[in-house]
């Protein structure tokens, strides 16, 4: 069964501050990994990284795959209070019918 | 152009009701796929459709949950005899053609409470 693990579960932070989030997976024959933002219902697409060592960036945010050690990192630095949301983190594996499997997500807390 | 909608966006019924939850995804795409999100976890995949078609049902959890995609748009997820414990936040998404490395698109879900 394919497993998605994430951490922290939960962060406080200061507006200014930078993150790094934690994704590690364990799926039969990956396909890539997503991550996405989740403020309050619908989960927004952030990134979708297929290949190792190959850095994802969008603004202050970016994202890198390890798919040697099975895991993934999202950085934001210079931290806002807009930024505070359900990070989420998924999997899909080649033959599964492109189903996502998400971890429990991070929720990411920005105080001013 | 107009992302993924979900109506309603809150339903509350009665234990033992029937309920209808409505998707429309993006315009064009040929996939789509329905999660259920319960409080504290992480989306759960439910059924993936691949036009109209139902190509991979075995997240649904058991019979009383059925979905329908009758013209490769539009899906409908059908919740018969409903238990306390189908409260959750139902999810929709939608992806260009389902085949390869594809971002799914989600709506912004319908909250079922079930009193």
């Amino acid at each position: 069964e394919d497993k998605v693990v994430q951490s922290p579960l939960s962060l406080v932070v200061h507006e200014g501050d930078t993150v790094t989030l934690n994704c590690s997976y364990e799926v039969t024959n990956f396909r890539s990994l997503l991550w996405y933002k989740q403020e309050k219902k619908a989960p927004t697409f952030l990134f979708m990284l297929t290949s190792s060592g190959i850095e994802k960036k969008s603004g202050r945010l970016s994202s890198i795959l390890d798919k040697k050690e099975l895991f993934s990192i999202l950085n934001i630095t210079a931290t806002q209070t807009g930024d505070s949301a359900v990070y989420l983190c998924a999997v899909e594996a080649r033959g599964s019918n492109y189903k996502l499997t998400f971890g429990k997500g991070t929720l990411l807390t920005v105080n001013p | 152009g107009a992302g993924v909608s979900q109506t309603p966006s809150n339903k509350v019924t009665e234990k033992g009701k029937y309920v209808e939850l409505r998707c429309d995804p993006i315009s064009g795409h040929t996939a789509l796929y329905w999660y259920r999100q319960s409080l504290g976890q992480g989306p759960e995949f439910l059924i993936y459709f691949q036009g109209t078609g139902a190509a991979d049902d075995s997240g649904l959890p058991n019979d009383r949950f059925f979905a329908v995609r009758p013209e490769g748009s539009v899906s409908t997820l059908k919740i018969q005899r409903t238990e306390r414990g189908d409260s959750a936040v139902y999810l929709c998404a939608s992806s260009l053609k389902g085949t390869g490395p594809d971002t799914q698109y989600f709506g912004p879900g319908t909250r079922l409470t079930v009193l």
